[in-house]
C-alpha cells in the first residue's frame, strides 16, 4: 500500500512566522499535491508538482510556495503566516501515468495560526 | 477548465435506506471522474473512478456510480446505506496542467448522515 506520510498532525504558529508543511511518500510516485481543505469549499489545489524541481500552481497559491528537491518528499511553505491560512491541509501523490490515476492522500495537517 | 459541482452538502438517509449522492461535470472532453470518501480525522481514500470502459463503476463497500454523458452526471449510489458509511463524499474530475503534469479538481462536498 501507498504511504503518504504528513510530518505533524496539527501545528500552532504565530502570525507572521515561517511555516514549512512535510510531506514524503515512500512509492515512488512523480506527482505530489498540497491541497487546503475548508469547510464547505472542499479541497483546493495550492500547488503540485510532477517531478524534482518542476512545480505548477494550483488554484490558490498566492501566500504559498513549495519545494520539490526529491522525488519522494514535497514541502508546502506559508512565508509569512496568516490568519486566513487557518485550514486543513491535505498532501498527496499519484503516478504520473495519466489523467485516470487516482490520489493517495495523507491524513492531514491542522494548522492553526494565531 | 473542467469543474465538478457535488448537489447538497448534506444528505440524510435512515439506515438501510438508499443513498444517493449527486456530482455533476463540466468538461470539453471526455472526463476522467472520481469519488473519494473521507472518514473523520483521516485523509481522503478512492471509492471509484471512471475511465470510460464502462458507463456503470462499482466501487468499495457496496458503492456505485453511473456515468450520464446526456445529463452530464456521475452521482453515486448505495442500495442499502449503514452507519459505517457515515462520512463525507467528494466527487473529482482530473485535469490536464499547464506545464506537463495532471491535477485533480474537486467538488464541494457531501456529508452523509446516517440514522438509526
Amino acid at each position: 500500500d501507498v504511504k503518504v506520510t504528513q510530518s505533524s498532525r496539527y501545528l500552532v504558529k504565530r502570525t507572521g512566522e515561517k511555516v514549512f508543511l512535510e510531506c514524503v511518500q515512500d512509492m515512488d510516485h512523480e506527482n505530489m499535491f498540497w491541497y487546503r481543505q475548508d469547510p464547505g469549499l472542499g479541497l483546493r489545489l495550492i500547488y503540485f508538482s510532477y517531478d524534482v524541481k518542476m512545480k505548477e500552481k494550483g488554484d490558490i497559491p498566492e501566500g504559498y510556495s513549495v519545494s520539490r528537491e526529491k522525488k519522494e518528499r514535497f514541502s508546502l511553505i506559508l512565508e509569512s503566516a496568516s490568519t486566513n491560512q487557518t485550514s486543513m491541509y491535505l498532501c498527496a501523490s499519484s503516478l504520473l501515468s495519466g489523467l485516470n490515476s487516482p490520489l493517495h492522500f495523507g491524513n492531514g495537517t491542522r494548522l492553526t495560526v494565531t | 477548465a473542467q469543474s465538478v459541482t457535488q448537489l447538497g452538502s448534506h444528505v440524510s438517509v435512515s439506515e438501510g435506506a438508499l443513498v444517493l449522492l449527486r456530482c455533476n461535470y463540466s468538461s470539453s472532453v471526455p472526463p476522467y471522474l472520481f469519488w473519494y470518501v473521507q472518514y473523520p480525522n483521516q485523509g481522503l481514500q478512492l471509492l471509484l473512478k471512471y475511465t470510460s470502459a464502462a458507463t456503470l463503476v462499482k466501487g468499495i463497500n457496496g458503492f456505485e456510480a453511473e456515468f450520464k454523458k446526456s445529463e452530464t452526471s456521475f452521482h453515486l449510489t448505495k442500495p442499502s446505506a449503514h452507519m459505517s458509511d457515515a462520512a463525507e463524499y467528494f466527487c473529482a474530475v482530473s485535469d490536464q496542467g499547464n506545464t506537463g503534469g495532471f491535477k485533480t479538481i474537486f467538488g464541494a462536498g457531501t456529508r452523509l448522515f446516517v440514522k438509526a
